[in-house]
C-alpha cells in the first residue's frame, strides 16, 4: 500500500528535551515536506526537500532541523523544543511536475506534539 | 508573500444541496490547484486537482479555475453528512519546481440531515 508514514504518533516531552519526528514514504517520491498546523493558522511549511541532500526552508524554520540521507526517508529534529511548538505535524510527499505528476502532495498522518 | 485566501466559514448546508467552497490566490504564476478534505485530527485528504481554465468533474465534486481572475472554487452536489470536514485550498509555487504548496486556512463545512 502507498504510504506516507510518521513516528511517533503523540508525544509529550519537556522544554530542551531534543527529539526526532521520523517520516517515510514508499512511492518513490523525490518532494518531502513538514508542515505544523495550528488552530486559526492553517497549514505552514517547516521544510521541504526536492531530492537526496536537498533540502531548504518553508515559511516557519525556525527551531527546526531536517535531513534527507536517502529518498524515502526525511526526519524532523527538534534540537531544543520549547512550547510554542506544541503543534500537529504532517509530513507529505510528491513526485515533481512533469512526470505525469502535477505535485499533488499526499500527507502522513500527523504527529501531535506537547512540549511542556 | 504569496497567498491564498478561503471564504472563512463556517459553512452549513443541509443534506442533499450544493455546497460552494471559495479560494482566491495572489501569485499569478501558480500553476497547479487542489483542494484537500481534513477531517478533525486527520491529514488532509486530496480530493481534487485542477490545472486549466475550466470546470473538472469527478463524482459529486467539480472545481471550477479561473486564472484571469486568479479565483478557485468546489462544489459539492448532493452534499452528505459525511461531506462535514474542513476544506483546504492550495496551490503550487510558480513553476511548480520547487516543491511547494501554499494552503488556505481552510473552510469548515457542515451537512446536516
Amino acid at each position: 500500500e502507498a504510504q506516507v508514514t510518521q513516528n511517533p504518533r503523540y508525544l509529550i516531552t519537556v522544554t530542551g528535551k531534543k527529539l526526532t519526528v521520523t517520516c517515510s514514504q514508499n512511492m518513490n517520491h523525490e518532494y518531502m515536506s513538514w508542515y505544523r498546523q495550528d488552530p486559526g493558522l492553517g497549514l505552514r511549511q517547516i521544510y521541504y526537500s526536492m531530492n537526496v541532500e536537498v533540502t531548504d526552508k518553508g515559511d516557519v524554520p525556525e527551531g527546526y532541523k531536517v535531513s534527507r540521507k536517502e529518498k524515502r526517508n526525511f526526519p524532523l529534529i527538534l534540537e531544543s523544543p520549547s512550547p510554542n511548538q506544541t503543534s500537529l505535524y504532517f509530513c507529505a510527499s510528491s513526485s515533481p511536475p512533469g512526470q505525469g505528476s502535477y505535485n499533488e502532495q499526499f500527507f502522513g498522518p500527523g504527529t501531535r506534539l506537547t512540549v511542556l | 508573500q504569496k497567498e491564498v485566501e478561503q471564504n472563512s466559514g463556517p459553512l452549513s448546508v443541509p443534506e442533499g444541496a450544493i455546497a460552494s467552497l471559495n479560494c482566491t490566490y495572489s501569485d499569478r504564476g501558480s500553476q497547479s490547484f487542489f483542494w484537500y478534505r481534513q477531517y478533525s485530527g486527520k491529514s488532509p485528504e486530496l480530493i481534487m486537482s485542477i490545472y486549466s481554465n475550466g470546470d473538472k468533474e469527478d463524482g459529486r465534486f467539480t472545481a471550477q479555475l479561473n486564472k484571469a481572475s486568479q479565483y478557485v472554487s468546489l462544489l459539492i452536489r448532493d452534499s452528505q453528512p459525511s461531506d462535514s470536514a474542513t476544506y483546504l485550498c492550495a496551490a503550487t509555487d510558480r513553476g511548480s519546481t520547487l516543491g511547494r504548496l501554499y494552503f488556505g486556512r481552510g473552510t469548515q463545512l457542515t451537512v446536516w440531515p
